[in-house]
């Protein structure tokens, strides 16, 4: 089955413990992305990805590193989580970065940062 | 202003009737508008791609696209309950480029028996 897969589903830590939310894409997808979701603000782009090794900032990169080393893998790090780092992020991917790409979401991930 | 600007609602309409949903954007130069549905607690999905001006009916959904009033619609009739959703409205192709998707904060749709 075609999919994005993102983990964990929930996650609940404390200010300043590093952390690494995953995702992985089955379709052989070029692009990949991450977004957050907020009440009020809708969902923002954080970083996204051309392809491997390529990598650029979105519109709230601040705090997120991001890493392509493998087609399928893009995952999500805060280095530093802080409080205002608590929403409902979701990894979303296409096919490549064109006029009619339709994105494919994985899951979400709801994270807490204490 | 925003770049991409919905009206969060709630937009309650009564089951069978046509529910109207609108977005407006601010990039003159964007190319592709899409409306994704979102249901609570689940991840957004594509409904309907739109690139041209006028309009593009699929099943029971029409989007309509207006460049020159950088506006774009969704228009669901013999609405469901099963269509109680957000809905949002995505923007590419303008001065961020085709990698570039920006979305609305969405409108929530209730669609009452």
């Amino acid at each position: 089955e075609a999919q994005v897969t993102q983990n964990p589903r929930y996650l609940i830590t404390v200010t300043g413990k590093k952390l690494t939310v995953t995702c992985s894409q089955n379709m052989n997808h070029e692009y990949m992305s991450w977004y957050r979701q907020d009440p009020g603000l809708g969902l923002r782009q954080i970083y996204y990805s051309m392809n491997v090794e390529a990598t650029d900032k979105g519109d709230v990169p601040e705090g997120y590193k991001v890493s392509r080393k493998e087609k399928r893998n893009f995952p999500l790090i805060l280095e530093s989580p802080s409080p205002n780092q608590t929403s409902l992020y979701f990894c979303a991917s296409s096919l490549g970065a064109g006029y009619n790409e339709k994105l494919f979401f994985g899951s979400g991930t709801q994270l807490s940062v204490l | 202003q925003k770049e991409v600007e919905q009206n969060s609602g709630p937009l309650s309409v009564p089951e069978g009737a046509i529910a109207s949903l609108n977005c407006t954007y601010s990039d003159r130069g964007s190319q592709s508008f899409f409306w994704y549905r979102q249901y609570s607690g689940k991840s957004p999905e594509l409904i309907m791609s739109i690139y041209s001006n006028g309009d593009k009916e699929d099943g029971r959904f029409t989007a309509q696209l207006n460049k020159a009033s950088q506006y774009v619609s969704l228009l669901i009739r013999d609405s469901q309950p099963s269509d109680s959703a957000t809905y949002l409205c995505a923007v590419n192709g303008g001065s961020g480029g085709y990698q570039k998707v920006t979305f609305g904060t969405g409108t929530k749709l209730q669609v009452i028996p």
